[in-house]
C-alpha cells in the first residue's frame, strides 16, 4: 500500500479566515479521495469525499480540490468557526495508513 | 442506522497479559477494518477483511495480535502478550466496499503498564 504525506501538522487560524490542508499521495492508480474529521475521545468521521472524475467539490463552506497531475488533493474550509478545530486526516484508497493529520486550532 | 459498535471503550492491563477487543459493523457492510491510532499520529491499518477473508494484514504483528471475523459480521482483535508500546486506540471501521467512505466505531483506549 502507499504511504501519503499531510502539510501542515498544525494549523492555527482566527474565526472567520480560510484554512488549507494538502495531501500528496503516490499511487496514480487512486480515484476517490477523502478527507476525515477527528474530535477528542472520537473515531474519525468523513467531511468530505471527491472522486477523480472532478477537480472540485464544494459542501458549505468546505471544498476538496484534486489536482491527479501533481498527485495531490487539498482540502479547503472558508468562514472558520471554533468548532472547526478538530485533527484533519487525508486517506485515500490503497493507502495502508491515514496522514500524520492536521490539528486545526481556530480561535475567537 | 445504528453506527460501528465497540467494546470495551477503555482497558488497562499489565504488559504480557492479554486483551481483546468487540467490534459489531454497520449491518450489510462487507469490509471491516482495525486500526492503531497511537497518540499524536494517524490510524494505521492492522487488518482489514472483506467478509470473513482478510484481504490485507501486511501490517498486523502475528507474533502478539490476531483478528478473525467469524461469519462475516463481528470482528474479534486480540492481542497477547501485550507490550508497552501497544498502549493506543483501536479503531474498528466498516464500509459497503472497498472503496467510499469509511464508518469508524469510538475506539476502544488501550493502556499497558
Amino acid at each position: 500500500g502507499e504511504n501519503v504525506e499531510q502539510h501542515p501538522s498544525t494549523l492555527s487560524v482566527q474565526e472567520g479566515d480560510s484554512a488549507v490542508i494538502k495531501c500528496t499521495y503516490s499511487d496514480s492508480a487512486s480515484n476517490y479521495f477523502p478527507w476525515y474529521k477527528q474530535e477528542l475521545g472520537k473515531g474519525p468521521q468523513l467531511i468530505i469525499d471527491i472522486r477523480s472524475n472532478v477537480g472540485e467539490k464544494k459542501d458549505q463552506r468546505i471544498a476538496v480540490t484534486l489536482n491527479k497531475t501533481a498527485k495531490h488533493f487539498s482540502l479547503h474550509i472558508t468562514e472558520t468557526q471554533p468548532e472547526d478545530s478538530a485533527v484533519y486526516f487525508c486517506a485515500p484508497p490503497g493507502a495502508l495508513n491515514f496522514g500524520k493529520g492536521t490539528s486545526l486550532l481556530v480561535t475567537p | 442506522e445504528a453506527g460501528v459498535a465497540q467494546s470495551p471503550r477503555y482497558k488497562i492491563i499489565e504488559k504480557r497479559q492479554s486483551v481483546a477487543f468487540w467490534c459489531n459493523p454497520i449491518s450489510g457492510h462487507a469490509t471491516l477494518y482495525w486500526y492503531q491510532q497511537i497518540l499524536g499520529q494517524g490510524p494505521k491499518l492492522l487488518i482489514q477483511f472483506q467478509n470473513n477473508g482478510v484481504v490485507d494484514d501486511s501490517q498486523l504483528p502475528k507474533d502478539r495480535f490476531s483478528a478473525e471475523r467469524l461469519k462475516g459480521v463481528d470482528s474479534t482483535l486480540k492481542i497477547q502478550p501485550a507490550k508497552l508500546e501497544d498502549s493506543a486506540v483501536y479503531l474498528c471501521a466498516s464500509s459497503w466496499g472497498t472503496v467510499g467512505e469509511l464508518f469508524f466505531g469510538e475506539g476502544s483506549r488501550l493502556t499497558v503498564l
